[in-house]
């Protein structure tokens, strides 16, 4: 049973352009969280997803950022004419119901130049 | 105040010795917690999960909960080298919510 699978891993952006990052949750996993990590800082929630449905999304920046998780593929988080201060670390995890353990991914680390 | 607290470190301690880690933390309505191990540039992995308060065991490690307190602990016994790692809490509340983390704690085991 594979894991959270993330992709990719690395993803280089120059100003202004557009990053999609892609999360397959575990399977059997309908509950999709994506989070923020900046070097020595901790991890910042940005947006709850349960299939088709945005279920939380406090966390996520108003403008330029967006995710989906639609009924069939992966879940993406879109980060539309990225900034240099939006590289970092962007982790997924799935679970398989409501306040039950959750997974997470190996990362996507987006490095704007 | 941050939801979540947690002391950075770094934490050195010899192969063998018997770590303690805490979080504390400011909502009285969290219910679930959680400790994760993170490798450097790797995902955090899933360590112990607890509902409400009490002890939890596996293996080496050891989750507490006091929720009087708003106190939790993660214990890991006979620490190894390969325990060196940053240490993550986090916890929440309820149906549909986010999990709040601390920063972390930065473990190292000298052998």
């Amino acid at each position: 049973n594979a894991g959270v699978m993330q992709n990719p891993r690395h993803l280089v952006r120059r100003r202004g352009q557009e990053a999609r990052l892609r999360c397959s949750p575990m399977k059997g996993h309908s509950h999709v969280y994506w989070y923020r990590q900046l070097p020595e800082e901790g991890l910042k929630f940005m947006v709850y997803l349960q299939k088709e449905n945005i279920i939380d999304e406090s966390g996520m920046p108003k403008e330029r950022f967006s995710a989906e998780f639609p009924k069939e593929g992966p879940s993406i988080l879109r980060i539309q004419q990225v900034v240099r201060g939006d590289s970092a670390a962007y982790f997924c995890a799935s679970s398989l119901e409501e306040n039950t353990e959750a997974f997470f991914g190996q990362g996507t680390r987006l490095t704007v130049v | 105040q941050k939801e979540v607290e947690q002391d950075p470190g770094p934490l050195s301690v010899p192969e063998g010795a018997i770590v303690s880690l805490n979080c504390t933390y400011s909502n009285s309505a969290f219910q679930y917690f959680m400790w994760y191990r993170q490798y450097s540039r790797k995902g955090p992995e899933l360590l112990m999960y607890t509902y409400s308060s009490g002890n939890k065991e596996d293996g080496r490690f050891t989750a507490q909960v006091d929720k009087s307190s708003k106190y939790i602990s993660l214990f890991i016994r006979d620490s190894q080298p390969s325990d060196s790692a940053t240490y993550l809490c986090a916890m929440g509340w309820g149906a549909g919510n986010q999990f709040y983390f601390g920063t972390g704690t930065s473990l190292t085991v000298i052998p």
